[in-house]
């Protein structure tokens, strides 16, 4: 059975901090997608990683992914206060299977 | 373009009734998807469709039914609802040939069953 695990499932931390978010899976896949989610809104698609090695970055996030470990990390870089959301992996095998998430709140 | 919409937004049924969610895109997508959301959980697929007239079971289609007569809609019903029920529905869309291209997801259904 494919599993993926994200962690940790809930961050409180500190304005300014750099932190990274983990996503395991266990099966072979070659394309990984990070979402983000606001409190009671929908998903929104931040980052696809469709090769090993292969990193994206979008303001304070940078996403990457290691196909051979199976591991995507994303690590936030002086967070802000907007940052503060839950954000999703999805391994795409067959079909795209979620992570729990990881609930992000950062505190000014 | 609107995107995708949902219809309705909230919902609260008894348990035992029924209802039909309203899934709409204007991107000419092909593939569809109805998951449901819950605390702790991420994303659950419900049923799919990779065109008009098709659909498939996902992780979780028992209690659900699911019809794409035309391209730009996805319905899901509810043919009795249960309390296990209780969930935000959320809709996606996807272009391409394939099951995992990127998802372009709705706004959301917030139902609950009492």
């Amino acid at each position: 059975e494919l599993k993926v695990e994200q962690n940790p499932l809930f961050l409180s931390m500190q304005e300014g901090k750099n932190y990274t978010i983990y996503c395991n899976y266990s099966t072979t896949s070659d394309r990984l997608y990070w979402y983000r989610q606001d409190p009671g809104k929908s998903l929104e698609s931040l980052f696809v990683l469709l090769s090993n090695g292969a990193v994206k970055q979008e303001g304070r996030l940078m996403a990457s992914l290691d196909t051979k470990a199976r591991l995507s990390t994303l690590h936030i870089t002086a967070a802000v206060h907007d940052l503060s959301a839950t954000y999703f992996c999805a391994v795409a095998v067959n079909q795209l299977i979620w992570g729990a998430g990881t609930k992000l709140i950062i505190k000014p | 373009n609107a995107g995708v919409t949902q219809t309705p937004k909230f919902r609260v049924l008894k348990t035992g009734q029924s209802m039909t969610l309203l899934c709409a895109q204007d991107m000419n997508h092909e593939y569809m998807y109805w998951y449901r959301q819950d605390p702790g959980m991420g994303l659950r697929l419900i049923h799919y469709s990779v065109g008009e007239g098709t659909t498939a079971k996902g992780e979780v289609p028992d209690g659900y039914n699911v019809s794409r007569l035309k391209k730009q809609n996805f319905l899901l019903g509810l043919e009795s609802a249960a309390p296990s029920q209780t969930s935000v529905y959320f809709c996606a869309s996807s272009y391409g040939t394939t099951n995992y291209n990127e998802q372009f997801f709705g706004p959301g259904t917030r139902l609950t069953v009492l």
